[in-house]
């Protein structure tokens, strides 16, 4: 079946510093991927997505591209802030019939200032 | 409203009693989802509603769980005869999703977080 491995946290930062959190996944075919995000006391929200091999999804200042060859999708912030502070999830969804997602574990962000 | 909502925020209730939550998507969403969320554990997929059908119920923990979805809109998540390994986090999520042909982003609540004592 489908899974989503991600690093595990927490990941402790200073501001400004340069973030990357691993996700590698294992799917049949070619899934769309996704890096949602979850603010304390807020539900989760998409951050930003790829649906195709070499898509770079990005917002906010984040980016991760969708590389099929090591089955990736790596977040990543040049310079992050304390109001990053948050748990990311990395997930996939292959479409077979609807869009129920798979998640990976979550790895929880801490940036201080 | 505009999001997601869920009630209760937050439910304590005693082993062996049943508890509902409530679940009430965005306006228009025809899909539907039930996540648990516990620590350390990530999301788990519980059940998925298209319309008011589920043809997923497959992520159910056990017989002791049942949802129900009616008139397109709000669903129900029952828990019957509660025990502590149900406590978590228990997160809805609509979408606008059609067989195969949606982007893939659900739209979560906030979640109602479940105590079993």
């Amino acid at each position: 079946g489908d899974s989503v491995t991600q690093m595990e946290g927490p990941v402790t930062l200073s501001e400004e510093a340069f973030l990357t959190i691993n996700c590698t996944y294992t799917a049949t075919g070619y899934p769309s991927l996704f890096w949602y995000v979850q603010y304390p006391g807020e539900g989760l929200q998409l951050l930003l997505k790829a649906t195709k091999a070499d898509d770079k999804g990005s917002n906010k200042g984040f980016e991760a591209t969708y590389r099929k060859e090591t089955t990736s999708f790596h977040l990543e912030k040049g310079s992050v802030q304390v109001s990053d502070s948050a748990v990311y999830f990395c997930a996939l969804s292959d479409f077979s019939g609807y869009s129920t997602l798979t998640f990976g574990k979550g790895t929880m962000l801490l940036v201080s200032p | 409203g505009a999001g997601v909502s869920q009630s209760p925020s937050n439910k304590v209730t005693e082993k062996g009693k049943d508890v509902e939550l409530r679940c009430d998507p965005i306006s228009g969403h025809t899909a539907l989802y039930w996540y648990r969320q516990s620590l350390g554990q990530g999301l788990e997929f519980l059940i998925y509603f298209q319309g008011n059908s589920a043809p997923d119920k497959s992520g159910l923990p056990s017989d002791r769980f049942s949802a129900e979805r009616t008139g397109g809109s709000v669903s129900t998540l029952t828990i019957q005869r509660t025990q502590q390994e149900d406590s978590a986090v228990y997160l809805c999520a609509s979408s606008l999703a059609a067989r195969g042909s949606d982007t893939g982003e659900l739209f979560f609540g906030e979640g109602s977080r479940l105590t079993v004592l």
